[in-house]
């Protein structure tokens, strides 16, 4: 079963713009992670935040996480036209399983 | 470099022909997941191992697939029979324990 829900499905930036990922989930987690996707490959895992952090920082990617609200957003700045890819939040529920259920993730267009 | 591996990488095959996909998890990770994903239902955990030993595969149809690690270096998921169904890109990811995630490039599977 699917646990988060992002949106939006699809977005479309000029490079150098900045994006913006949300994510939405239902139950209480250890984590909340963030993968990347480009055609035709495995998932790139990009940054982790646990459930006792706020913010997190990883080059030109920021996530932000809001237990109360069930919520998570993804900033990609500066984007460039490499960044074209789709993006996929995954929670790990509470009890420390390592099992990650993946949102259906946003695919983003970034045109040079 | 370590990464996942998985083969074959692509496979076309008849509906009721049996179908075995492997995958060479990093060494020392000691947690195997597999993962389907599909346009319609995005990306479904499969059954996952920890040090070997099945720790959940409810995510899988259990009549006609199967899923195994007959050691350390070695995961395999099997269908038989197989459907035109069953059709996906099939994930297998390896970790340490929990958090991240290192996907294999997947396994495309066409049943025809």
């Amino acid at each position: 079963s699917q646990q988060g829900e992002e949106d939006p499905q699809a977005l479309s930036i000029q490079e150098g713009e900045n994006a913006t990922m949300n994510c939405s989930y239902k139950t209480s987690i250890n984590n909340l992670q963030w993968y990347r996707q480009n055609s035709g490959r495995g998932l790139v895992h990009l940054i982790l935040i646990r459930s006792n952090e706020r913010e997190k920082h990883s080059g030109r990617l920021r996530v932000t996480l809001d237990t109360s609200k069930k919520s998570s957003s993804l900033l990609i700045t500066a984007s460039r036209a490499a960044d074209t890819a789709s993006y996929f939040c995954a929670t790990e529920p509470a009890g420390n399983t390592g099992k990650l259920i993946f949102g259906q993730g946003t695919t983003l267009q970034v045109k040079p | 470099d370590a990464r996942v591996t998985q083969t074959p990488r692509d496979k076309v095959t008849e509906m009721g022909q049996e179908v075995t996909m492997r995958c060479q998890p990093i060494l020392g990770h000691n947690t195997v997941f597999w993962y389907r994903q599909t346009m319609k239902q995005g990306l479904e955990l499969l059954a996952y191992f920890r040090n070997r030993a099945p720790l959940d595969d409810s995510g899988m149809p259990k009549d006609r697939f199967s899923a195994e690690m007959p050691d350390a270096t070695l995961a395999t998921l099997k269908i038989q029979p197989s459907e035109p169904r069953d059709s996906a890109v099939y994930f297998c990811a390896s970790a340490l324990l929990v958090g991240e995630q290192f996907f294999g490039p997947g396994t495309r599977l066409t049943v025809l």
